[in-house]
């Protein structure tokens, strides 16, 4: 089984500061790795994803991802906030080597203040 | 691509009653995918089809829902004698695995609400 604990339900930072969202998978297989950003009332967008390939994983809107296995973890960041950036960020793990299913965690809402 | 759709965007409905959603994939997608999410959490899980075959239901999928793809395009999920507690955002993806591409674009969402 997999799962997915995003630490943070509420993460504020200032215009042109570093963004962190963390988050930390439990998986019995290798796992595929993928961030997704949701505006309200809006599906969710893919921000970035790791199949495997390099560990350092860079996505749209300057966003980038690192896989590191020993810490079971797959954080994003973003080097400088834009206020474009305010919303509803969730990570999510597939456990199987086609992402037939996504597990999803209960999401960070990033705000970004002046 | 056009993007995956999804129609209503909205719909409220009287406990009891029946209603269908349409998903229509990404062109040419081979995989399509429900998730229902609800207010402060992820989308979870409900149900997957591989072209028109639905290789994979959740616990969370009632015997009051039910989906299906008939030819392996467009799909739908249908609830029956609907309760409050489905009350939720129901949102459909779609991808393309059999040319090695995993990850699922989702569509709008239509957000039910069940008076």
């Amino acid at each position: 089984a997999q799962s997915v604990t995003q630490l943070g339900s509420h993460v504020s930072v200032s215009e042109g500061a570093l963004v962190l969202l963390r988050c930390n998978y439990s998986s019995s297989v290798p796992p595929y790795l993928f961030w997704y950003v949701q505006y309200p009332n809006q599906g969710l967008q893919l921000l970035l994803k790791y199949t495997s390939a390099a560990t350092l994983v860079k996505g749209i809107n300057g966003f980038e991802a690192e896989f590191k296995k020993s810490e079971t973890s797959f954080h994003l960041t973003k080097p400088s906030a834009h206020m474009s950036d305010a919303a509803e960020y969730f990570c999510a793990v597939s456990g199987d080597r086609t992402a037939s299913k996504l597990t999803f965690g209960t999401g960070t809402r990033l705000q970004v203040t002046l | 691509d056009t993007g995956v759709s999804q129609n209503p965007r909205h719909k409220i409905t009287k406990r009891g009653q029946n209603v269908t959603f349409r998903c229509d994939p990404i062109s040419e997608h081979n995989r399509l995918y429900w998730y229902r999410q609800t207010l402060g959490q992820g989308p979870e899980f409900l149900t997957y089809f591989q072209n028109e075959a639905q290789l994979e239901k959740s616990r969370l999928l009632s015997d009051r829902f039910s989906a299906e793809r008939p030819k392996g395009s467009f799909s739908t999920l249908e609830i029956q004698r609907t309760e409050q507690g489905d009350s939720a955002m129901y949102l459909c993806a779609s991808s393309a695995t059999d040319r090695g591409a995993y990850e699922q674009y989702f569509g709008p969402g239509t957000r039910l609400t069940v008076t």
